[in-house]
């Protein structure tokens, strides 16, 4: 398997644009997960899916972020408008039920001037 | 609430020398831990796990940790660090959520390895 994908791998764009970060999971899991990664906060969940359907948003910080999961192949985290303090490293984990371990994609290295 | 401290943010040692990451956790039942490995500009990588049963586990790259309840530690510890062990480490401590973990970080520790 390919692991996890995640695109872009960086991302550079103005304050107040919209910007969409992109998740496949691997194959068969069913659990998804996207975390932020900051000097100042360390790696932060922000949501988590199962089967398609969040369940725990606890960790977005505003209604600036959304995340979606149409299917089971793909998500996006979506951030609008961006602000510079949400320049950071954006994570996506998906993992099997039952196996609890999460396997991690490169992410998306989102820096917002 | 579940939480991790990694007391060290910075270490350094001599390649060929033995290494101890120290974990501290905070969690109200028996917990799932884990050891991720960040190398620069790239994801986690799972390095050991421990579920239950023997509480000392072994993982990839010649990684080991113990699971010890009486001090709410799971240290991780290699006995001779090569140059490419260089990294973040991080430690994680899991809480059920349904049928998967939802994990909390520590704030990593930072691996240097000087030849």
């Amino acid at each position: 398997d390919a692991g996890v994908i995640q695109s872009p791998r960086h991302e550079v764009t103005e304050m107040g644009q919209e910007v969409t970060l992109r998740c496949k999971p691997i194959s068969g899991h069913d659990y998804l997960f996207w975390y932020r990664q900051t000097m100042m906060r360390g790696l932060e969940l922000l949501i988590y899916f199962n089967n398609n359907v969040p369940i725990d948003d606890s960790g977005m910080p505003e209604d600036r972020f959304s995340a979606k999961m149409p299917n089971a192949s793909f998500s996006t985290l979506k951030i609008q408008p961006s602000e510079p303090r949400d320049s950071a490293v954006y994570f996506c984990a998906s993992s099997l039920s039952g196996i609890n371990i999460q396997y991690f994609g490169a992410g998306t290295r989102l820096s917002v001037l | 609430a579940q939480s991790v401290t990694q007391p060290d943010i910075h270490i350094t040692v001599s390649e060929g020398a033995s290494l101890e990451l120290r974990c501290n956790y905070s969690y109200g039942a028996t917990p799932y831990l884990f050891w991720y490995v960040q190398s620069p500009g790239q994801g986690l990588q799972l390095l050991l796990k421990y579920f239950s049963g023997d509480t000392l586990v072994q993982g990839i790259k010649g990684f080991e940790a113990e699971f010890k309840r009486s001090q709410s530690s799971f240290n991780l510890r290699k006995p001779s660090v090569h140059w490419s062990d260089a990294a973040e480490y991080f430690c994680a401590v899991g809480a059920r959520a349904g049928t998967a973990s939802k994990l909390t970080f520590g704030t990593g520790t930072r691996l240097q390895v000087t030849l």
